[in-house]
């Protein structure tokens, strides 16, 4: 089992759809969570980190489930810029690598 | 507030070369990671370090590849005598602390010919 997993998708969504995403991880000692996104040919860049109490920044919301062990990322009205590969991230403190998913991809269509 | 450089930004080596990549991170982040990723892939973790120090490299190939991150100076992701599957973008990332919070370079896409 990988230790951080992803619906590599695609996800093809039309223009203001509510798309949602999932990641699982397998470490329950796992500490920081978050979001990046990457653009074809480009470098991640962080999008959000993901908080217990769940956290939202304009139409991304965010939300982590410490039992399940899977963090969530909703996109509410899909705009043509959000296509992307969104990175599930886990990190650790203590000195352990910070471990990426694979990613899901994201194609929004007008 | 410069952001994570990386150079060069493209580099083609021959087959059993060396390639050297860089990476300054940005200011006040101590901690720097490298990654790989291959086309139509996602990053895969190499090495993590610390000024001076190797914090886990478990990531890496044991063989051609190393690391360092010296007191001064940029970090170095030396590949020796390299071979066409070595062919990939190498992504470098710098952070404050090691909670995932990581700022990424533009890349050094490596081509071997």
């Amino acid at each position: 089992r990988k230790e951080v997993e992803q619906d590599p998708g695609p996800f093809n969504v039309p223009e203001g759809a509510t798309v949602a995403f999932n990641c699982t991880y397998s470490n329950s000692a796992s500490q920081s969570f978050f979001w990046y996104r990457q653009d074809c040919r480009k470098e991640p860049k962080l999008l959000m980190s993901v908080y217990s109490s769940g956290n939202e920044d304009g139409r991304f919301t965010a939300q982590l489930n410490r039992a399940s062990q899977y963090i969530s990322l909703l996109i509410r009205d899909s705009k043509l810029s959000d296509s992307a590969t969104y990175l599930c991230v886990v990190g650790h403190t203590g000195g352990f690598k910070t471990i990426f998913g694979a990613g899901t991809r994201l194609f929004v269509k007008a | 507030n410069a952001g994570v450089m990386q150079n060069p930004r493209h580099l083609v080596r021959r087959r059993g070369q060396e390639a050297r990549l860089r990476c300054s991170p940005m200011k006040g982040h101590s901690h720097v990671y490298w990654y790989r990723q291959l086309p139509e892939e996602g990053l895969k973790f190499m090495v993590y370090l610390q000024k001076e120090n190797i914090i886990d490299e478990s990531g890496m190939p044991k063989e051609r590849f190393s690391a360092e991150f010296p007191k001064e100076g940029p970090s170095i992701l030396r590949i020796q005598q390299v071979v066409r599957g070595d062919s990939a973008a190498y992504f470098c990332a710098s952070s404050r602390d090691n909670s995932g919070e990581q700022y990424f370079g533009p890349g050094t896409r490596l081509t071997v010919t």
